[in-house]
C-alpha cells in the first residue's frame, strides 16, 4: 500500500523569505501523480501544484516549485517570496495512475501548518 | 469552475442518531470520495465511488456507509453516530479524464456528536 509522510507538523517563515516543506512517499508503482494542496482557515482545499511521475522536470507555478526526486521518493514544496496569504495547512498527496479496477484514490499526508511572520 | 457542494458547513447531532452528509458536484465527475480530517492524522479515506451505485471501502469505513444513486450526488451515512465520529468531513470528486488528475473538494462539514 502507498503511504505519504510529512514529518514537519509546523513551519514558520518570515514574510518575503523562502520556505521548503518536505514530503516523502512510498510506492511500488512507476506511474503516479503527486500534489500539494493548501487548506486556509476557510477550509477550502486548493490545489497548489501537481507533478507527473513520468516527467523529470520539476513543476513550477509562480512562487511555488517542487523538488521531485523519484528515486528517493521525495517531493518537497518550495515557496518563494512568502506572503501572509500563504499561511495555511499544506497537504502532500499521492494518486496512482490507475487502480486495479480502473479507478484510483488519493492518499494524503498528515499536513504541515505554515505560519508566515510579518 | 468545478463546484463541489456539501450540504452543511456545521452540524451538531446526538449520540445514536442517524446522520446524512450530502455532497453534490456539478462537473459530471465519475469519481467521488469521502474523507475524514483530524488534527495530526491528515485526511483519511472513508469510502469512494467510481460510478453510480458502485462503492469501495477506504481505510476507515467502520461505522459509515455511503449511497450513490445519481452521478452527481454522494452521501455519507453514519448509521448510529458516536462521539468518536466528531470530525471534519471532506467530499471530493475527480473525473476519469486523463488530462485532469487532481481532486476537487467541497468546503467541508464540521460534525459534532454530543
Amino acid at each position: 500500500a502507498q503511504t505519504v509522510t510529512q514529518s514537519q507538523p509546523e513551519m514558520s517563515v518570515q514574510e518575503a523569505e523562502t520556505v521548503t516543506l518536505s514530503c516523502t512517499y512510498d510506492t511500488s508503482e512507476s506511474d503516479y501523480y503527486l500534489f500539494w494542496y493548501k487548506q486556509p482557515p476557510s477550509r477550502q482545499m486548493i490545489l497548489v501544484i501537481r507533478q507527473e511521475a513520468y516527467k523529470q522536470q520539476n513543476a513550477t507555478e509562480n512562487r511555488f516549485s517542487v523538488n521531485f526526486q523519484k528515486a528517493a521518493k521525495s517531493f518537497s514544496l518550495k515557496i518563494s517570496d512568502s506572503q501572509l496569504g500563504d499561511a495555511a495547512m499544506y497537504f502532500c498527496a499521492y494518486r496512482s495512475a490507475r487502480g486495479t479496477s480502473g479507478t484510483y484514490k488519493y492518499i494524503f499526508g498528515t499536513g504541515t501548518r505554515l505560519k508566515v511572520l510579518a | 469552475d468545478v463546484k463541489v457542494t456539501q450540504s452543511s458547513r456545521y452540524l451538531v447531532k446526538r449520540t445514536g442518531e442517524k446522520v446524512f452528509l450530502e455532497c453534490v458536484q456539478d462537473m459530471d465527475h465519475e469519481n467521488m470520495f469521502w474523507y475524514r480530517q483530524d488534527p495530526g492524522l491528515g485526511l483519511r479515506l472513508i469510502y469512494f465511488s467510481y460510478d453510480v451505485k458502485m462503492k469501495e471501502k477506504g481505510d476507515i469505513p467502520e461505522g459509515y456507509s455511503v449511497s450513490r444513486e445519481k452521478k452527481e450526488r454522494f452521501s455519507l451515512i453514519l448509521e448510529s453516530a458516536s462521539t468518536n465520529q466528531t470530525s471534519m468531513y471532506l467530499c471530493a470528486s475527480s473525473p476519469w479524464d486523463p488530462l485532469i488528475t487532481e481532486a476537487f473538494f467541497g468546503q467541508g462539514t464540521r460534525l459534532t456528536v454530543v
